[in-house]
């Protein structure tokens, strides 16, 4: 079974810094998606960003990237210039598409704390 | 499109009554799923349709729950009897095929008593 880890409970960063958000998986498959969330304090789940398994090239959203080593089942998010509004819980998710399964596995979470 | 609509947002109930969640996924789309969130246990999935037949139900707790889909707008899950232990926030998605890309609804928060 697909498992998710967030190893970082919680995270803080000053308005405008530049923030690494954390996440190993474990899986056999090759074809897959990994996904970040964000959940505001309206516990609304926002998609930030998502990755294809067989891209090379990392995904990028305006302030938010990704550092994906397939390799070493790592997919760290980074949030660049920091705003108030990002503060909330972010959640690092993987897809197996083999068979057509779309089941979505969740880490823990980290939560996250701009300050200003 | 209003997105993914699930009612009721709050729910407050006793044990032993009958709890039921519902859920309209965005026009088009022919995946559902339901997760749930506890702080205990994070999110994780119940049950999802696809072409409103239950593909996977392996997250279904125990036979206290229960899910339909009777068409592509509507789903339902049930609770009866609700326990305590049931409390937490319940989500719905919806996806289309392919598309790999789930879309939440705002979540109905349960509180069992």
């Amino acid at each position: 079974a697909q498992t998710v880890t967030q190893s970082q409970p919680e995270m803080s960063v000053q308005e405008a810094e530049t923030v690494t958000l954390s996440c190993t998986y474990d899986t056999s498959e090759n074809n897959y998606y990994l996904f970040w969330y964000k959940q505001p304090p309206s516990r609304q789940m926002i998609l930030v960003i998502r990755q294809e398994a067989y891209k090379q090239q990392n995904a990028t959203e305006n302030r938010f990237s990704v550092n994906f080593q397939k390799a070493a089942k790592s997919f760290s998010l980074k949030i660049s210039d920091s705003q108030l509004g990002d503060t909330a819980m972010y959640f690092c998710a993987f897809m197996n598409t083999q068979g057509g399964s779309e089941k979505l596995v969740f880490g823990k979470g980290t939560k996250l704390t701009v300050n200003p | 499109d209003a997105g993914v609509i699930q009612s009721p947002r709050h729910e407050v109930t006793e044990m032993g009554q009958e709890v039921t969640l519902r859920c309209k996924p965005i026009s088009g789309h022919n995946s559902l799923f339901w997760y749930r969130q506890t702080m205990m246990r994070g999110l994780e999935l119940l049950i999802y349709f696809n072409n409103n037949v239950p593909i996977d139900d392996s997250g279904m707790p125990e036979d206290r729950f229960s899910a339909k889909m009777p068409n592509a707008s509507f789903s339902t899950l049930k609770i009866q009897p609700s326990e305590p232990r049931d409390s937490a926030v319940y989500f719905c998605a919806s996806d289309r095929d392919s598309y790999n890309e789930q879309f939440f609804g705002p979540g109905t928060r349960l509180t069992v008593l």
